[in-house]
């Protein structure tokens, strides 16, 4: 099954910028758009992103994405300790004709 | 608003069934795709399939395929997913996820709270 790969843990301090990377391929990335997700602990997965770079109203704009080729970004700006969270990327992917997601970057508020 | 509630909790022996609810409310239940996701214990997120909520149409991830139905009740705007042939490997939180789609983007923009399906012996 494809997956989309997410560098592990990632951390910052508050007020900083913080940037977590998605990798896919031609069939996911590549030819489709990303969504972001926010899971906090214990909570249901949140949408943050859509569209690359979309965000649903209630979204602060501290979060925005960008998408080019096949990897995708996640950037948080003004880190604020409320973020702290597990953050995905997903994908609709082409030759499994279902989404991908992410393995997960763990963000850490220092 | 958008809701999509979850049937409790269960704790199931290996070889058993089991089968999740999920009750919407909020829109029109027939208008979005209901796609079922889990999450093991410290592991990523991991589609299983999704039902076309208007004519109950499905596709499975290979991975479930055989052990997995997914259906739906449009009088009860609820859908459900049951995995069959249960193994300790089993036990996750799952999740339904209404898909969304907006000028050629789609998403996930609605999940159930989740719910734990414990294997054990």
């Amino acid at each position: 099954q494809s997956v989309l790969t997410q560098p592990p843990p990632a951390s910052g301090t508050p007020g900083q910028r913080v940037t977590i990377s998605c990798s896919g391929s031609s069939s996911n990335i590549g030819s489709n758009t990303v969504s972001w997700y926010q899971q906090l602990p214990g909570t249901a997965p949140k949408l943050l992103i859509y569209g690359n770079n979309q965000r649903p109203s209630g979204v602060p704009d501290r979060f925005s994405g960008s998408k080019s080729g096949t990897s995708a970004s996640l950037a948080i700006s003004g880190l604020q300790s409320e973020d702290e969270a597990d953050y995905y990327c997903a994908a609709w992917d082409d030759s499994l004709n279902g989404p991908v997601f992410g393995g997960g970057t763990k963000l850490t508020v220092l | 608003q958008v809701q999509l509630v979850q049937s409790g909790a269960e704790v199931k022996k290996p070889g058993a069934s089991v089968k999740v609810s999920c009750k919407a409310s909020g829109y029109t239940f027939t208008n979005n795709a209901m796609h079922w996701v889990r999450q093991a214990p410290g592991q990523r997120l991991e589609w299983m399939g999704w039902i076309n909520t208007g004519n109950g149409n499905t596709k499975y991830s290979q991975n479930f395929q055989g052990r997995v139905t997914i259906t739906r009740d449009t009088s009860a705007t609820t859908a459900y997913m049951e995995l069959n042939s249960l193994r300790s490997e089993d036990t996750a939180v799952y999740y339904c996820t209404r898909r969304s789609c907006s000028g050629g983007n789609c998403y996930f923009d609605y999940w159930g709270q989740g719910t734990l399906v414990t294997v054990s012996s």
